[in-house]
């Protein structure tokens, strides 16, 4: 079955500190990888993605993710975590066909302290 | 000008109602989609309409019933609404050509009194 699984619900981290956040898949066909970010009461809005090429991929606000294959995940990271990026983060999974939807996990909530 | 957007963007009604959210797109895209988030905020897909045509039917009780009037258009009608229909509804839009990039639109929470 087609499945993301996003392990911790909730992260806590220090303003200026590192974050990693783990998204691993399941899914049978080549898979593209997404990771979005909610703000409290707006929409998603996509911060990177992935088809192919180069494992290492960047996206808007600083972060960043890694696909690896071998181990069916896509892990986001930012160096440097900066109050505003409170949020919720979700990772996503889809396919190439024209129309197919994106399966999502459940999403970890990110809180910055100071 | 927003790319995706939805009216309402909040609707309080009571049980047994039927009610409409209605969604259009501005990104010239082929696809659109109705998205659930729950409490617990999970996503689930609902519908998606590629040119029109409904191509994506998850579960969902047939009170629910979207409609597509064209392709910039995604409405999304609910009858003898319940409980368990309060959440946050997306609507989102992509090319639908190739790797589908989705763009959402700000979501729309409708509570069930």
């Amino acid at each position: 079955a087609q499945s993301v699984t996003q392990p911790d619900i909730h992260i806590t981290v220090s303003e200026g500190a590192s974050l990693e956040l783990r998204c691993n898949y399941s899914y049978g066909a080549t898979p593209y990888l997404f990771w979005y970010v909610q703000s409290p009461g707006q929409g998603l809005q996509l911060l990177l993605k992935y088809f192919s090429g180069d494992t290492l991929v960047q996206g808007i606000k600083g972060f960043e993710a890694e696909f690896k294959r071998s181990q069916s995940s896509f892990n986001l990271r930012k160096p440097s975590v900066h109050w505003s990026d409170a949020a919720e983060y979700f990772c996503a999974v889809g396919a190439s066909q024209a129309g197919t939807a994106l399966i999502f996990g459940k999403g970890t909530t990110l809180s910055v302290s100071s | 000008d927003t790319a995706v957007s939805q009216t309402p963007k909040y609707l309080v009604t009571q049980m047994g109602n039927d009610k409409s959210i209605k969604c259009e797109q501005n990104l010239g895209h082929d696809t659109m989609y109705w998205y659930k988030q729950d409490s617990k905020k999970f996503l689930k897909i609902m519908f998606s309409y590629n040119n029109k045509e409904l191509i994506i039917n998850e579960t969902v009780p047939n009170r629910f019933s979207p409609k597509s009037p064209d392709k910039a258009h995604l409405n999304l009608h609910i009858n003898s609404l319940e409980l368990g229909d309060s959440a946050v509804y997306f609507c989102a839009s992509s090319t639908g050509n190739g790797a589908n990039v989705l763009t959402f639109g700000a979501g729309s929470r409708l509570t069930v009194l």
